[in-house]
């Protein structure tokens, strides 16, 4: 079965500062992999995907991710958080149907 | 592109009565949608998966006779929650996906917060 850890509950980083959350995968074939924003009472914003091909994919915002078989992670990194990027993170694996959503991680950006 | 969206936003009700939210694709058609409940401080729960002009397919352990979802339409689809009880309270979202923005890929609505008193 599908499933996806975000072993990070919150983060809290200075603004300007790097970012990295983490996502860890168990799919059997190769997965679609996601991230998604989401700000406090919104829907989930799409950030990135990941189907095939180049392993680092750029998506919004300044995010990108980068997938790698080998550890089943498909991290999401930020070279300089802003203020506005305070919100929950969540990754998600697909087969192009359903999706498994992680538990998220709560991003706190302190000034 | 790729907008979806969510109405109401929220709504407040009294215990037994019913509450029909719509999820509309404003920018392109539709073929699936989803719908998910989120409950405070979780993750998303994935309640039903429904194609336009096909019966919804009901995750296990979601009452498909509490929980009535209609897709009528390539950019439409309602869900209504039957005789609702405070436990229903929750955070309800919809996604959907279509073949011109990517049929990989689901887009979601704002959410609609749901209050049973």
């Amino acid at each position: 079965a599908q499933s996806v850890t975000q072993p990070d509950i919150h983060i809290t980083v200075s603004e300007g500062a790097s970012l990295e959350l983490r996502c860890n995968y168990s799919y059997g074939a190769t997965p679609y992999l996601f991230w998604y924003v989401q700000s406090p009472g919104q829907g989930l914003q799409l950030l990135l995907k990941y189907f095939s091909g180049d392993t680092l994919v750029q998506g919004i915002k300044g995010f990108e991710a980068e997938f790698k078989r080998s550890q089943s992670s498909f991290n999401l990194r930020k070279p300089s958080v802003h203020w506005s990027d305070a919100a929950e993170y969540f990754c998600a694996v697909g087969d192009g149907n359903k999706l498994v959503f992680g538990a998220g991680t709560i991003l706190r950006v302190k000034s | 592109g790729a907008v979806v969206s969510q109405h109401p936003s929220r709504v407040i009700c009294k215990s037994g009565t019913s509450v029909k939210i719509e999820c509309r694709s404003l920018d392109f058609q539709a073929t699936t949608m989803f719908w998910y409940r989120q409950f405070p401080k979780k993750s998303l729960m994935l309640m039903a998966t429904s194609n336009e002009g096909s019966k919804a397919t009901y995750e296990q352990g979601v009452e498909k006779d509490k929980f009535l979802i209609n897709h009528a339409s390539l950019t439409l689809s309602t869900l209504t929650v039957t005789s609702a009880h405070p436990e229903d309270s929750s955070f309800y979202i919809c996604s959907a996906r279509g073949p011109l923005v990517g049929q990989d890929t689901q887009y979601f609505g704002p959410g609609t917060r749901l209050t049973v008193l």
